[in-house]
């Protein structure tokens, strides 16, 4: 499976600023995901990011928001805009595998704080 | 949309078995997984069953799936307190996208000594 590097792994950031995070993976992958999991909570789908391609964003997302780059098949970047303490959340990327047998490969998360 | 429920908390003792259940609405849902989150980490692949399977066994991992009822479970045998983690149980469609894998709240699973 799919090996995914994601930085950083943490951050205290000033509100009003932005955060980039990035995820690298190991190999040539369609589909790169990337999720929110709010402090005590489930992992919510962000949006989806193809290669060439705007970004799907899925309900209550929005770009501006979380603009998100795709330059090619093994790279991605979530964007956090004009952060405020309710962004404080884990982000983590994801990609799809060949065979949805191996299920789906995370990275390691970028645990983000906003002060 | 699909919709995914688990226990929030499971304590065991060390060397008992544990068992997580997870229920799900979607009779689509085709590729059910588990994961498991430990402290600071990210989600690591443990296990999946199919849906066209009942029971899937992996060492010490035994996942039961019950379609009539839409109810999945992992079983972990001799529990150990390097087990204790947030179990989350995940499903998807075969024609979907992470677009359709939908996330359960995750149990969180204490091992005692």
């Amino acid at each position: 499976s799919a090996v995914i590097s994601q930085k950083p792994s943490r951050d205290i950031c000033q509100r009003g600023t932005s955060l980039t995070i990035q995820c690298q993976v190991d190999s040539q992958v369609t589909m790169m995901f990337w999720y929110r999991q709010q402090p005590g909570q489930s992992l919510t789908l962000i949006a989806t990011a193809n290669q060439g391609s705007e970004a799907t964003y899925e309900s209550g997302f929005v770009i501006d928001k979380f603009p998100i780059s795709r330059p090619n098949l093994t790279f991605s970047t979530l964007t956090v805009s004009n952060m405020s303490p309710e962004d404080s959340s884990i982000y983590l990327c994801s990609v799809e595998p060949w065979d949805r047998e191996y299920g789906y490969t995370f990275g390691s998360g970028t645990r983000l704080t906003v002060v | 949309g699909e919709d995914v429920e688990q226990s929030l908390f499971l304590s065991v003792r060390e060397g008992d078995s544990s068992v997580i259940n997870c229920t799900y609405t979607d009779s689509s849902s085709t590729y059910l997984y588990w994961y498991k989150q430990e402290p600071g980490a990210g989600l690591q692949l443990l296990t999946y069953i199919f849906s066209n399977m009942d029971m899937k066994q992996d060492q010490r991992l035994t996942v039961l799936l019950n379609k009539k009822d839409k109810h999945l479970s992992l079983r972990i045998a001799d529990t150990q307190t390097g087990d204790s983690a947030i179990y989350f149980c995940a499903v998807g469609l075969l024609s979907g996208s992470a677009r359709q894998l939908t996330f359960g709240s995750g149990t969180q699973l204490t091992v005692l000594p």
